[in-house]
């Protein structure tokens, strides 16, 4: 099945800085989320990109899609603390409606 | 509020003891999902519901079962526990969409098997 990998697994960062995020995946997508996880807690999603757009914005962060690469990324702008967490992304099947799931970016802000 | 709610947060149980653990949600999705989540390996999926008595294999489906006899409720059933899953396990809903909608996360249920 498709399936995202993130890059890096894990980056420390200090507050104030940008933090990106990569995610490749192998076959074509329908669209493309990000989520959150705050440790050992349920994930909580982000963004939504479909196949046809290439770019989406939503409060601090921006997510990319270029699906001749089959990679998207994700920037957190101005990083607070709080934005320590693990990434993910994932792939929409629609024919099996399931999300595939990548194995994360661990995201470790320094105040 | 809008929620996916499951329980226990947390069990430790032995071998081959028959376990249920539940999954409710009050956003009368219609989509249902279980995933577990292990270190290195991200999350994989279960089992999924479309609707009431529509339900599918995911990826890991093998020593797992499912029913989804009420829109709501969607309980993750363990026969035969064995060590190997032993992992975090999180339930999770969306609306039927033409797309994969954003899906709703439970707080996940972590499972000892000894």
């Amino acid at each position: 099945s498709q399936q995202g990998e993130e890059d890096p697994q894990a980056l420390s960062i200090q507050e104030g800085e940008n933090a990106t995020m990569n995610c490749s995946y192998k076959t074509s997508i329908n669209n493309l989320q990000w989520y959150r996880q705050n440790s050992g807690r349920g994930l909580v999603h982000l963004i939504l990109i479909r196949s046809n757009e290439r770019e989406k914005h939503s409060g601090r962060l921006r997510v990319t899609l270029d699906t001749s690469k089959k990679s998207s990324s994700l920037l957190i702008t101005a990083s607070r603390a709080a934005d320590t967490a693990s990434y993910f992304c994932a792939t929409g099947d629609t024919g099996r409606r399931a999300l595939t799931f990548g194995s994360g970016t661990r995201l470790q802000v320094q105040p | 509020e809008a929620q996916v709610t499951q329980n226990p947060r947390y069990l430790i149980t032995v071998t081959g003891k028959k376990l249920t653990v539940t999954c409710s949600q009050n956003m009368n999705h219609e989509y249902m999902s279980w995933y577990r989540q292990d270190p290195g390996l991200g999350l994989r999926q279960i089992y999924y519901s479309m609707n009431v008595e529509v339900t599918d294999k995911g990826d890991v489906p093998e020593g797992y079962k499912v029913s989804r006899k009420e829109k709501r409720n969607f309980p993750l059933i363990l026969e035969s526990p064995s060590p190997n899953q032993t992992s975090l396990y999180f339930c999770a809903s969306s609306s039927w969409d033409r797309d994969s909608s954003p899906l709703h996360f439970g707080n996940g249920t972590r499972l000892t098997v000894t």
